[in-house]
């Protein structure tokens, strides 16, 4: 299993440049997450999916769209990027059914933008 | 704001024992975590408990719960050059929901 991919791994764009940001997960969970980590912040959530078909806001969703596109795929679109967008945004997947809730995290894209 | 809070920066010697401390707010979390992140990597878990025990452990790793400060520790005996990273406390949120901390970069010296 390769548990939780990302691609890309780097990104530069140039403000008001557009781009997807891809996570996969083969592990059959029903939870995603989308977060970014930035410096003497920790982990803050952008947006999560619970189960396929619904997604909602987190701790700083603006400037931010999602896509559960299936139950293994979930999407992060930036539409217009800014430089405070620069950041390593990781995904991550859970299981909710049960069980300890632990998630499983991806290895992040780092994006800077200019 | 962070519901979680953790020191920023630990340095220990190589064999000594590393404790990292973090304080959290929801009395209602059901499990809380440690993670641990090395350099340009995601999140791993390392080790979790339930709310309701006091102790945990798990070879070098022991665990302490206090429940009633809200005050949880994660103790690593004989600390390696490889457990240099960066460790985030976080707590369950509902709905699977996590609330990390800042993280704690563990610098282990020779």
């Amino acid at each position: 299993n390769a548990g939780v991919t990302q691609t890309p791994k780097f990104q530069v764009l140039k403000t008001g440049q557009s781009m997807t940001l891809q996570c996969a997960q083969d592990m059959n969970h029903n939870s995603m997450y989308w977060y970014r980590q930035d410096p003497g912040m920790g982990l803050r959530l952008i947006y999560y999916s619970a189960s396929e078909g619904t997604t909602d806001k987190g701790e700083v969703p603006n400037g931010y769209n999602v896509s559960r596109l299936n139950k293994r795929e979930f999407s992060l679109r930036l539409e217009s990027a800014a430089p405070s967008q620069t950041s390593v945004y990781f995904c991550a997947s859970s299981e909710t059914s049960g069980g300890v809730g632990t998630q499983y995290f991806g290895p992040g894209t780092r994006l800077t933008v200019l | 704001g962070e519901d979680v809070e953790q020191s920023l920066f630990l340095s220990v010697r190589e064999g000594d024992s590393s404790v990292i401390n973090c304080t959290y707010t929801d009395s209602s979390s059901t499990y809380l975590y440690w993670y641990k992140q090395e350099p340009g990597a995601g999140l791993q878990l390392l080790t979790y408990i339930f709310s309701n025990m006091d102790m945990k452990q798990d070879q070098r790793l022991t665990v302490l719960l206090n429940k009633k400060d809200k005050h949880l520790s994660l103790r690593i005996a004989d600390t390696q050059t490889g457990d240099s990273a960066i460790y985030f406390c976080a707590e369950s949120k509902g709905d699977y929901k996590l609330s990390f901390g800042a993280g704690t970069t563990v610098t282990v010296r020779a």
